[in-house]
């Protein structure tokens, strides 16, 4: 079974200050997807990033950048410089080929609320 | 290019009503999906649709829950009779293999949050 644990429930930062974001997995599929989103106050889930298991190289985007370490099973998202508009709810997804779907489905943590205080 | 519609966006109805939603995927999108957020947590798939075919529906409270995808594009998610515990977001997603991330990438709607009194 896929399972994805986001150990930080809560989190607030003074803005500017930067701040990782902690995802952990566990699956037993060889190919596999993992995945951030961004869910604001509005409610709508914001893709961010997706990484396949064969690409461990970190990536940068802008402020946002990510780290992903098989030998750890994890991946997690630091935030460079936080600004107000970066307060949502953060959520880490796995997903892998199952068997006699034929499709990928997504597993999700319970997500990481980030404030961040002026 | 529009995004994935959900209607209504808010509903409060009291238990052992009945309630529907509505989902209109992305234009193309072969596959939809419905997922179930309970305050608090991560979403949580309900069913998946491979065009007008259920695909997995192993977490559907099949009791209560139906969910329909007539002629492979909007669905319907129904909810008879409701509970107290069916208080959460539904979220809609659809995703294409022909899309940037293919099957991978998935494109949510806004939700429809239900409140059951």
């Amino acid at each position: 079974a896929q399972k994805v644990t986001q150990a930080q429930t809560e989190i607030s930062v003074v803005e500017k200050e930067d701040v990782t974001l902690d995802c952990v997995y566990e699956t037993r599929d060889t190919t596999y997807y993992l995945f951030w989103y961004k869910q604001p106050p509005s409610g709508e889930l914001v893709f961010l990033i997706r990484r396949n298991s064969f690409d461990e190289q970190n990536e940068i985007s802008g402020r946002y950048s990510w780290n992903f370490q098989k030998s750890t099973s994890s991946f997690n998202f630091t935030i460079t410089a936080s600004q107000v508009v970066d307060s949502a709810v953060y959520f880490c997804a796995l997903s892998g080929p199952r068997a006699g779907a034929g499709s990928y489905q997504l597993t999700f943590g319970k997500g990481t609320k980030l404030s961040v205080i002026p | 290019e529009a995004g994935v519609a959900q209607s209504p966006r808010y509903k409060i109805i009291e238990k052992r009503q009945s309630v529907a939603f509505w989902c209109n995927p992305i234009s193309g999108h072969a596959t939809l999906y419905w997922y179930q957020q309970i305050l608090g947590q991560g979403p949580k798939l309900l069913i998946q649709f491979q065009n007008n075919g259920v695909v997995d529906d192993s977490q559907l409270p099949k009791d209560r829950f139906s969910a329909e995808r007539l002629k492979g594009v909007d669905s319907t998610l129904k909810i008879q009779p409701a509970k107290l515990e069916d208080s959460a977001v539904y979220l809609c997603a659809s995703s294409s293999p022909t899309g940037p991330g293919g099957q991978n990438e998935q494109f949510f709607g806004p939700g429809t949050r239900l409140t059951v009194l």
